[in-house]
């Protein structure tokens, strides 16, 4: 089935560690996005990439890297830089940027710091 | 002030109410509207789309744009249980950023 596959689900990190989350799609879109999710905030843009080798940095960039080698994968790393990096992160995707009407999100993957 | 506001709720309703869900925002250059969908520890998934003002239905659900007065509505008629969920509108000026509201968390009671 077609979709964007997000692992782990459930991560649990010491401070100081760097994490990284996986996120691959099989729906041959072009742009791919991260985003975080905070109770009682809207989603908010990490790091959105909209061709292979490319990418560009949201509103929250800081504390976090991607990488974007293959058109299907865009992982996020969340460094030790990042100070509050317990939160749900969606993985979403589109067949180009930013048309509402074509983006899909992953299941998410927690995030807490222990 | 947010570009998006939302209230976050909660808002409970018994089954078969229409529900309305609303948001307001403050940039008049957005033209595509959003509502998503997000049941407990799961993704979004797309609920309507509409682009610029006007009115848009699907079954159940309807989503109006209001433009002159910035505010965004859903509609749902005959709501079900299996409607509880967070319910998040969005809007975006194409191919910029996506703006979300915070989310609304609806239960439907049977």
């Amino acid at each position: 089935d077609g979709g964007i596959t997000q692992s782990p689900k459930y991560l649990f990190r010491k401070e100081g560690q760097n994490v990284t989350l996986s996120c691959e799609q099989n729906l041959n879109h072009d742009a791919m996005y991260w985003y975080r999710q905070d109770p009682g905030q809207g989603l908010r843009l990490i790091y959105y990439s909209q061709i292979v080798n490319d990418f560009q940095k949201g509103d929250i960039a800081e504390g976090y890297s991607v990488s974007r080698e293959k058109k299907e994968s865009f992982p996020l790393t969340v460094t030790s830089a990042q100070k509050n990096p317990t939160a749900f992160y969606l993985c979403a995707s589109s067949i180009e940027g930013f048309s509402g009407n074509t983006i899909y999100f992953g299941e998410g993957s927690w995030l807490t710091v222990v | 002030q947010k570009e998006v506001e939302q209230d976050p709720g909660p808002l409970s309703v018994p089954e078969g109410a229409i529900v309305s869900l609303n948001c307001t925002y403050s940039n008049s250059a957005f033209q595509y509207f959003m509502w998503y969908r997000q049941y407990s520890r799961k993704g979004p998934e797309l609920l309507m789309y509409t682009y610029s003002s006007g009115n848009k239905e699907d079954g159940r659900f309807t989503a109006q744009v209001d433009k002159s007065s910035k505010y965004i509505s859903l509609f749902i008629r005959d709501s079900q249980p299996s409607d509880s969920a967070t319910y998040l509108c969005a809007m975006c000026i194409k191919n910029n950023d996506m703006r979300f509201g915070a989310g609304t968390r609806l239960t439907v009671k049977p």
